[in-house]
Order: structure tokens, then C-alpha cells, then sequence
């Protein structure tokens, strides 16, 4: 089955622990993209992928860091946490292009203490 | 740079009534034009899209958006809602040269009851 994964679903941490958000699609696209999601904001990009080893800060990406060292994974890793992190996050992939039907993974829920 | 406006923050109705919720962008460069929706914990589904040709759209669930260049405006219809359709509604634009972000509005959250 096509899909985007993400893991951990949810997650409560404690300001300063580094963690990291696993993202992986089984579809062989080019393009993946980190979401976050505000009541009352919709979503705004922190950071995408057009391939591997390319990626570029979107509109958010301000204490966020991402990698693409493969294909299929794009990891979002937050080095120091803070509360004003605290959202709801989504991978996105799609073929090759933002314009292209973007695939949406089931979202993490994190809250910074 | 591009933006997003969907004019209404929530639109409740009842159930087989007709709705349409309100799209409008700004944008320096030509775009295409998306709806997603999110249904309750779930991830957001591509309804439809506008990439050129006729600016009538029909998408997934009896759902139709109708682009206006003019206006700049991309709005979403049914003729019919069902109670299965109360979910987030996210209006999205894309720049059609570079094609990197998808900026999307702030939402409406449509609420169909019986």
C-alpha cells in the first residue's frame, strides 16, 4: 500500500531534549516536506526535499533541522526544544514537484513542557 | 510570494443542503490551485486541482471548484452535503515555475448535521 509513515504519532517532552520525527514513503518520490499545523494558522512549511541530499528551509525552519540521506526517509529533528513548538506535524510527499499530488502521513502530535 | 484567504473560518449547514466555501489569493506569478481536506485525526487527501484548462474542476466526492482569473478566486462547491463530509478544508496555491512550497490558507472547517 502507498503511504507516508510517521512516527512517533505523539510525544510529550521536556524543554531542551533533542528528539527526532521519523518520516518515510514507500512510493519512490522525489519531493518531501515537513508541515506544522496551528489552530487558526493552517499549515506552514518548515522545510523540503526535492531529492536526495537537497533540502531547503520553507516558511517556518527556525529551530528545526532535516536531512535526506535517502530517498524514502526525511527525519525532522528538533535539537533543543522548545514550547512554542508544540503542534501538530505532517510529513508530505509527492512525485517530484509541490504542484504534484502531495501525500500527506497521519500526523505527530508533540507537546513541549 | 504567494498568499492564501479563505474567507470563512467555519461554515455550518445541514445535511443535503448546498455549500461552497470561499478561496481567494494573491499571487505575482501564475499558480496552481489545490483543495485538501483533513477529516477528524486524520492527515490531509488532495480533493482537487487546478493546473490549466478549463477552470471548472471537478474533484472526489462530488465536490467542484471553479478558478476565476479575474478575481482571483478558486471556490469550492457541493450541490448536496452529507453529514460524511464535516471536516477541515485547506484552499492551497503553488508557484507554477519554481514548484518547491505549496502555501496553503488558514482553513474552514465545515459542520454538517442532520
Amino acid at each position: 500500500e502507498a503511504q507516508v509513515t510517521q512516527n512517533p504519532r505523539y510525544l510529550i517532552t521536556v524543554t531542551g531534549k533533542k528528539l527526532t520525527v521519523t518520516c518515510s514513503q514507500n512510493m519512490n518520490h522525489e519531493y518531501m516536506s515537513w508541515y506544522r499545523q496551528d489552530p487558526g494558522l493552517g499549515l506552514r512549511q518548515i522545510y523540503y526535499s526535492m531529492n536526495v541530499e537537497v533540502t531547503d528551509k520553507g516558511d517556518v525552519p527556525e529551530g528545526y533541522k532535516v536531512s535526506r540521506k535517502e530517498k524514502r526517509n526525511f527525519p525532522l529533528i528538533l535539537e533543543s526544544p522548545s514550547p512554542n513548538q508544540t503542534s501538530l506535524y505532517f510529513c508530505a510527499s509527492s512525485l517530484q514537484l509541490a504542484a504534484d499530488t502531495q501525500y500527506f502521513g497521519p500526523g505527530t502530535r508533540l507537546t513541549v513542557l | 510570494a504567494q498568499s492564501v484567504t479563505q474567507l470563512d473560518s467555519q461554515v455550518p449547514v445541514f445535511e443535503e443542503a448546498p455549500v461552497e466555501l470561499r478561496c481567494n489569493y494573491s499571487s505575482s506569478v501564475s499558480v496552481y490551485l489545490f483543495w485538501y481536506v483533513q477529516y477528524p485525526n486524520q492527515g490531509l487527501q488532495l480533493l482537487l486541482k487546478y493546473l490549466s484548462g478549463s477552470t471548472l474542476v471537478k474533484g472526489i466526492n462530488g465536490f467542484e471548484a471553479e478558478f476565476n482569473k479575474s478575481q482571483t478566486s478558486f471556490h469550492l462547491r457541493k450541490p448536496s452535503v452529507h453529514i460524511s463530509d464535516t471536516a477541515e478544508y485547506f484552499c492551497a496555491v503553488s508557484d507554477q515555475q519554481a514548484g518547491t512550497a505549496l502555501i496553503f490558507g488558514k482553513g474552514t472547517t465545515l459542520s454538517v448535521s442532520s
